[in-house]
């Protein structure tokens, strides 16, 4: 166990449909980052939040948004649904946010769109 | 565009022997980090490699990294059982600040008895 938390564990929806993706980081870690893996493309990096604010973006599509709230738990809100975002989606932090930090994975939500 | 490449993709061995997973980066880059994958799990952390010729090693794992070669290896010594799952190396994005992870496409390594 990583102590990252992730809510929900399994998601299944229709095409069209918003959902909202919870994480919360390990105590004490600040930064958290959110990846998409599906069979296709593999583990892809979508954004990173560090302390509130964010940091860094990766291939997050515009229907695609996040955030981190004062607690540091941080939500990825995904809109417009598509067959194609069905994936594990994980959630990852670390203490600072810097390049040797190490990552540490949330167990992930498996969404399903249909 | 940062690419990581693995190889082999998959790979199925036998209970005792060694092998070594290979990862290739594109661009300049001195921490390389090696994640191992259960099937339907999460990314548990394996090595976090900082600098040229770094060497790593937990049981039967040893992961090493050659910054000039862009070049980074993890070594399976006597492999088990156990050791069956899917191994990802990373690489930070860029090198200017924290950033999200550039995966390799995994090697599956299935070792049997």
């Amino acid at each position: 166990d990583s102590g990252v938390t992730q809510t929900p564990k399994h998601l299944i929806t229709a095409t069209g449909q918003r959902v909202t993706l919870r994480c919360s980081p390990r105590s004490g870690d600040l930064s958290v980052y959110w990846y998409q893996q599906s069979l296709d493309q593999g583990l892809q990096f979508l954004i990173q939040y560090y302390n509130g604010e964010e940091r860094a973006k990766g291939n997050i599509l515009e229907r695609f948004s996040a955030q981190q709230f004062p607690d540091l738990h941080s939500e990825l809100n995904l809109s417009s649904l598509e067959l194609g975002d069905s994936a594990l989606y994980f959630c990852a932090s670390s203490v600072a946010g810097m390049q040797a930090d190490t990552q540490y994975f949330g167990p992930g939500t498996r969404l399903t769109v249909l | 565009e940062l690419k990581v490449e693995q190889n082999p993709l998959f790979l199925s061995m036998q209970e005792g022997k060694n092998y070594t997973i290979y990862c290739n980066y594109s661009t300049t880059s001195d921490r390389l980090y090696w994640y191992r994958q259960d099937p339907g799990k999460s990314l548990e952390s394996l090595f976090v490699l900082l600098s040229n010729g770094a060497v790593k090693q937990e049981g039967r794992l040893m992961a090493s990294l050659d910054t000039k070669a862009r070049l980074s290896t993890l070594h399976i010594t006597a492999a088990v059982h156990d050791l069956s799952a899917t191994y990802f190396c990373a690489v930070d994005i860029t090198g200017g600040g924290a950033d999200g992870l550039t995966f390799g496409k995994g090697t599956h390594l299935i070792i049997q008895p």
